[in-house]
């Protein structure tokens, strides 16, 4: 498994872009890399996941660095609806969840 | 079409009684998790069923913890002389087939919130 770090929280304003940080130094190669979100007292929500490859779809995009070490997930225009827990997984298997960074957005 | 659901929503149960969670997955997926989320915590991995392989049990917390999948559809996680510390909220996903390129998008229900007196 890559073990990922991210920041336990953050702050983002309303109607900026939210970036989100993920470390995943210990990642092979074939480990994609997965991003939920858990909004309060709702089951976890797919956001998006990448290879190597930056992704972008409706929801986010997702920039992978080149060594594939760690990645960033963006919200391009953050609404108070995207306050949540976000997690960061990367995993060739199965996917298990760590902690995740809480994202408050700021009004 | 219809997601993941999970049975009942809400149990209330008393220290030392056993329970049953029901998990429904979404119809052709081939994996099924248990997860379990105490209250402001992280999701805590329980147990995964892929196909007809023997299930990952790695993350069950005792044994009083254990889970069926029944012909590779619905899942029950059974609970055995409840704890005060088993109040969480239980999570079932489900996903196509992580074997299948290596990818693994998992569909969440939306839980039953166990509360153990």
């Amino acid at each position: 498994d890559a073990k990922t770090t991210q920041p336990t929280s953050m702050d983002c304003a309303e109607g900026r872009a939210a970036n989100l940080p993920c470390n995943h130094s210990t990642i092979s190669g074939n480990e994609y890399v997965y991003w939920y979100r858990q909004i309060h007292s709702q089951g976890p929500q797919y956001i998006i996941h990448g290879l190597k490859n930056n992704e972008t779809n409706e929801m986010a995009s997702l920039i992978i660095t080149e060594d594939r070490k760690s990645s960033t997930l963006i919200l391009p225009h953050a609404t108070l609806r995207d306050t949540a827990v976000y997690y960061c997984i990367a995993r060739d298997d199965k996917i298990i969840f760590g902690k995740g960074t809480r994202l408050h957005i700021l009004p | 079409g219809a997601g993941v659901s999970q049975s009942p929503s809400n149990k209330v149960t008393e220290k030392g009684k056993d329970v049953e969670l029901r998990c429904d997955p979404i119809s052709g997926h081939t994996a099924l998790y248990w997860y379990r989320q105490s209250l402001g915590q992280g999701l805590e991995f329980l147990i995964y069923f892929q196909g007809n392989s023997a299930p990952d049990k790695s993350g069950l917390p005792s044994d009083r913890f254990s889970a069926e999948r029944t012909g590779g559809s619905v899942s029950t996680l059974t609970i055995q002389r409840t704890q005060q510390e088993d109040s969480a909220v239980y999570l079932c996903a489900s996903s196509r087939n992580p074997l299948a390129g290596n990818t693994d998008t998992q569909y969440f229900g939306p839980g039953t919130r166990l509360t153990v007196l």
